[in-house]
């Protein structure tokens, strides 16, 4: 079965500053056939449903603010927060969909 | 505008089964490429996808929990069905229900229900 391995577990930063996500897989999610990596991040507040942030390891869906971006490709991906707001603070969830929907373990970002 | 909306009890006895209902709107299972999956949340634990079930009735289940799922689904309702046996307070958690197209991940999500397993 794919694991999928998040670090670190929670993350505090300060209101401006970069915050960096980083999900690791135990297989390879990059789709040879189509050359995408099928990777997503998901952002989750308390009491509110998960919201869907990036598809295939680094595109933003619709609305999502462009300081939130996606890069890596076949095991290792970041997530980055280029300026963290208040609003940002939530658990972070890396999935892939490319076997069996697995999630990360989720990681908690924090304001300092 | 897709929604999505989950049902169900809020607490059930140990081995009981759970039915969970999630009814959707703005979409429809008889497209191509659609589908509904289940995903939980324990308190304070990491969301673990469940079950999903794709237009064409392709089902997928978490290997880990397989042997207790089944996942059905209702066209004519626009309601996907979790029944989930042997339940454990360790099931305990929030259920969510979400819409996805094809290869993509979960766009839209449920509110959630939350389950309570205890004596």
């Amino acid at each position: 079965d794919i694991v999928m391995t998040q670090s670190p577990d929670s993350l505090t930063v300060s209101l401006g500053e970069r915050a960096t996500i980083n999900c690791k897989s135990s297989q390879n999610v990059l789709f040879s056939s189509n050359n995408k990596n099928y990777l997503s991040w998901y952002q989750h507040k308390p009491g509110q449903p998960p919201k869907l942030l990036i598809s295939w390891a680094s595109t933003r869906e619709s609305g999502v603010p462009d300081r939130f971006s996606g890069s890596g490709s076949g095991t290792d991906f970041t997530l980055t927060i280029s300026s963290l707001q208040t609003e940002d603070v939530a658990v972070y969830y890396c999935q892939e969909y490319l076997f069996s929907w697995t999630f990360g373990q989720g990681t908690k970002v924090e304001v300092k | 505008q897709i929604t999505l909306k989950e049902s169900g009890p809020t607490l059930v006895k140990p081995t009981q089964s759970l039915t969970l209902t999630c009814t959707f709107s703005g979409f429809s299972l008889t497209t191509s490429g659609v589908g509904v999956a289940w995903v939980r949340q324990p308190p304070g634990k990491a969301l673990e996808w469940l079950a999903l079930i794709f237009w064409n009735d392709d089902i997928r289940y978490s290997p880990s929990l397989k042997t207790r799922l089944t996942i059905t689904k209702d066209t004519s309702k626009n309601q996907v069905v979790l029944t989930m046996t042997n339940m454990d307070p360790v099931d305990t958690g929030t259920y969510y229900c979400a819409h996805l197209t094809g290869t993509y991940p979960f766009d839209i999500w449920g509110h959630g229900t939350m389950v309570t397993v205890s004596s």
